[in-house]
C-alpha cells in the first residue's frame, strides 16, 4: 500500500467551527489531492497541490482551504463547518513523472457536522 | 448532465457469473481511463488503467474503452465473493487534477 496516512479517521464537529484534516505521505510524490465522497456523486476534487506552497482549486472548493508547507503534508481546512460538509474525505497522491497517472488514496476521514 | 455517468446499482450476481460494469462520459478530452475498486470503509484502489481506446486484460478483469462512443466497460469473469465492492470508473486528461469519477456501482457476488 502507498504510504498515506489521514488523521483523524473520524470526527464530529459543530456547525460554525473550524476543522483541519491532515494527510501525510511517505512516497515523496509531488501531487496531492483532497476529494470528498458523497452518495450519488462519487469522488469530487476539492483542492490539489502540485508542489510545496503550490495549490489550486478543484470543482467543489467553496468553504475549504488548503496548505502545503512540506512535501509530505497536505492540510484541508473547513473554515466554518456546515452540515453540507458532512462527508467522507479522501486524500490522494500521484507522481506525474510515472508512466501512468495512477492516484493512490488514503483510508478516508469520516466527518460529521452537527 | 454529469461529465461521467455510472449506474449506481446495486448489482447482485451469483458466484461464477460474468459481471459487466459501464460508464459513459461527455468530455472528449479524456485520455486516461481507470477503474477503481473500493471496499466498504476503505479508500479506492486502482484496478485497471488504460490509455485511449482498446482493450486491456488482467487476469479475470478486462477493461474496454470506446472513445468514439464515449463508453467504457469493465468485465469480471468467474466472479468471486471477494469481488464484492463498489467499482468506480475514473477518467482524466493529461493531468490528474482534471480527473472525474463516476458515482460508483455497488456489486455483491453471492456464494
Amino acid at each position: 500500500d502507498a504510504g498515506i496516512t489521514q488523521s483523524p479517521r473520524h470526527k464530529v464537529t459543530e456547525t460554525g467551527t473550524p476543522v483541519t484534516l491532515r494527510c501525510h505521505q511517505t512516497e515523496n510524490h509531488r501531487y496531492m489531492y483532497w476529494y470528498r465522497q458523497d452518495p450519488g456523486h462519487g469522488l469530487r476534487l476539492i483542492h490539489y497541490s502540485y508542489g510545496v506552497k503550490d495549490t489550486d482549486k478543484g470543482e467543489v472548493s467553496d468553504g475549504y482551504s488548503v496548505s502545503r508547507s512540506k512535501t509530505e503534508d497536505f492540510l484541508l481546512t473547513l473554515e466554518s463547518a456546515t452540515s453540507s460538509q458532512t462527508s467522507v474525505y479522501f486524500c490522494a497522491i500521484s507522481d506525474p513523472e510515472a508512466l501512468n497517472t495512477e492516484a493512490f488514496f488514503g483510508q478516508g476521514t469520516r466527518l460529521t457536522v452537527v | 448532465q454529469k461529465e461521467v455517468e455510472q449506474d449506481p446499482g446495486p448489482l447482485s450476481v451469483p458466484e461464477g457469473a460474468i459481471v459487466s460494469l459501464n460508464c459513459t462520459y461527455s468530455n472528449s478530452a479524456f485520455q486516461y481511463f481507470m477503474w477503481y475498486r473500493q471496499y466498504s470503509r476503505k479508500g479506492p484502489e486502482l484496478l485497471m488503467y488504460t490509455y485511449s481506446s482498446g482493450n486491456k486484460e488482467d487476469g479475470r478483469f478486462t477493461a474496454q474503452v470506446d472513445k468514439s462512443s464515449k463508453y467504457i466497460s469493465l468485465f469480471i469473469r468467474d466472479s468471486q465473493p471477494s469481488d464484492s465492492a463498489t467499482y468506480l470508473c475514473a477518467m482524466s486528461g493529461w493531468n490528474n487534477n482534471d480527473m472525474r469519477f463516476g458515482a460508483g456501482t455497488r456489486l455483491t457476488v453471492k456464494p
